[in-house]
């Protein structure tokens, strides 16, 4: 079975801190995706990145950057200079290529509160 | 295209009542998703179809739920004597289908409140 673990339920920061959202991951599947989204209050889930299994190299987008760890089974995601506009709920998610449907399953996410 | 699209936004029912929800795709996507999502919890699967065949249906879609996407464009989620743990945010989400690689982009989604 697939399961995501996001342990951090909340996290708080003050604006232009650098925060990591921790994410660890149970596949036995050889090719999988990983995903981030964020949810703001609005409820709308925002598509942020994708990675697959094959892919380590890290990513880096504005003040936002993934580091994928097969060894560890992790795939965090660091905002740099957080800002309050980065407040939201932030969730990882897995996808499997094996089975057909290829449905998501989701963490629990990380409710990130930005304070100015 | 200006993405994922559903319909109400906010429905609030009593106890017993029918209730149907709408989605519409990004269009040309053939993948349509449906996600639950509860309070505190992260979005759970409940079906999908892959142009207008149901292909997958979560063991947490009773007999009163029902899905349909005719002709391969919109969905609808029917649910039928609506229970308060019905109570939740309903999400859909579609892609286009093709060897990997596939991202799912989700709607706003439809929040249900039984009363």
């Amino acid at each position: 079975a697939q399961k995501v673990t996001q342990a951090q339920t909340e996290i708080s920061v003050v604006e232009k801190e650098d925060v990591t959202l921790d994410c660890v991951y149970e596949t036995r599947d050889t090719t999988y995706y990983l995903f981030w989204y964020k949810q703001p209050p609005s409820g709308e889930l925002v598509f942020l990145i994708r990675r697959n299994s094959f892919d380590e190299q890290n990513e880096i987008s504005g003040r936002y950057s993934w580091n994928f760890q097969k060894s560890t089974s992790s795939f965090n995601f660091t905002i740099t200079a957080s800002q309050v506009v980065d407040s939201a709920v932030y969730f990882c998610a897995l996808s499997s290529t094996q089975g057909g449907s290829e449905k998501l399953v989701f963490g629990k996410g990380t409710k990130l509160t930005v304070n100015p | 295209d200006t993405g994922v699209s559903q319909d109400p936004r906010h429905k609030i029912t009593k106890r017993g009542q029918n209730v149907t929800f709408r989605c519409d795709p990004i269009s040309e996507h053939n993948r349509l998703y449906w996600y639950r999502q509860t309070l505190g919890q992260g979005p759970e699967f409940l079906t999908y179809f892959q142009n207008e065949a149901q292909l997958e249906k979560s063991r947490l879609l009773s007999d009163r739920f029902s899905a349909e996407r005719p002709k391969g464009s919109f969905s609808t989620l029917e649910i039928q004597r609506t229970e308060q743990g019905d109570s939740a945010m309903y999400l859909c989400a579609s892609t286009f289908s093709d060897i990997g690689e596939e991202t799912q982009y989700f709607g706003p989604g439809t929040r249900l409140l039984v009363l």
